[in-house]
């Protein structure tokens, strides 16, 4: 079946400093993907999405590309701040069915 | 902006007890979504719901949940009697259309603890 995994954490940056989070999927057909972010105390807002091979989502300068080749879709931002600090889920929509795929979660903690 | 809202943000119940957990979801969207996330653990999906009746169940929803949606703005879901292990952040998430570029917006949350 459909299925999403994630690079565990936390990971710990000092602010500026570049950050990817590993994000590989395995599912049937062509999913489209997302990031949601999830902040202290709050739900899931989605941060960015696509929906086929070799585009590119983005959004708060963060980025991800579709790959279908080597099925990821890793999460990066040349830049972090500390208000970035969350836990970040990557997820997968398709095939036969209309429910949200989500890998385990990635906390990033971002200092000063 | 529109957004999904929850109620309440935090329940206590005893084992046994029955909860219903309320949503109002997105006013134009037409799909539904209950999803639960056990501490420390990744978010499941638990149903989805479409004109008026579930189109697609997890394992996890067995008969002791229903949803429903008593008017043209809320969405419940209902624990019958609740188990220790039924506590969770539960949350709503609704979508204007279906399809592979579906987008699902979440609320922020219920988090439901059983004593």
């Amino acid at each position: 079946g459909n299925s999403v995994t994630q690079m565990e954490g936390p990971v710990t940056l000092s602010e500026e400093a570049f950050l990817t989070i590993n994000c590989t999927y395995t599912a049937t057909g062509y999913p489209s993907l997302f990031w949601y972010v999830q902040y202290p105390g709050e739900g899931l807002q989605l941060l960015l999405k696509a929906t086929k091979a070799d585009d590119k989502g983005s959004n708060k300068g963060f980025e991800a590309t579709y790959r279908k080749e080597t099925t990821s879709f890793h999460l990066e931002k040349g830049s972090v701040q500390v208000s970035d600090s969350a836990v970040y889920f990557c997820a997968l929509y398709g095939g036969a069915t209309n429910k949200l795929i989500f890998g385990t979660g990635t906390l990033l903690a971002v200092q000063p | 902006e529109p957004e999904v809202t929850q109620t309440p943000s935090h329940q206590v119940t005893q084992m046994g007890q029955e909860v219903i957990l309320r949503c109002v979801p997105i006013s134009n969207h037409l799909y539904f979504y209950w999803y639960r996330q056990i501490l420390g653990q990744k978010v499941e999906f638990l149903v989805s719901f479409y004109n008026n009746e579930i189109s697609e169940k997890s394992e996890i929803f067995d008969d002791q949940f229903s949803v429903e949606r008593p008017d043209g703005s809320n969405f419940t879901l209902k624990i019958r009697s609740t188990k220790l292990e039924d506590s969770a952040m539960y949350f709503c998430a609704s979508s204007e259309l279906a399809g592979d570029s579906d987008t699902q917006y979440f609320g922020p949350g219920t988090r439901l603890t059983v004593l």
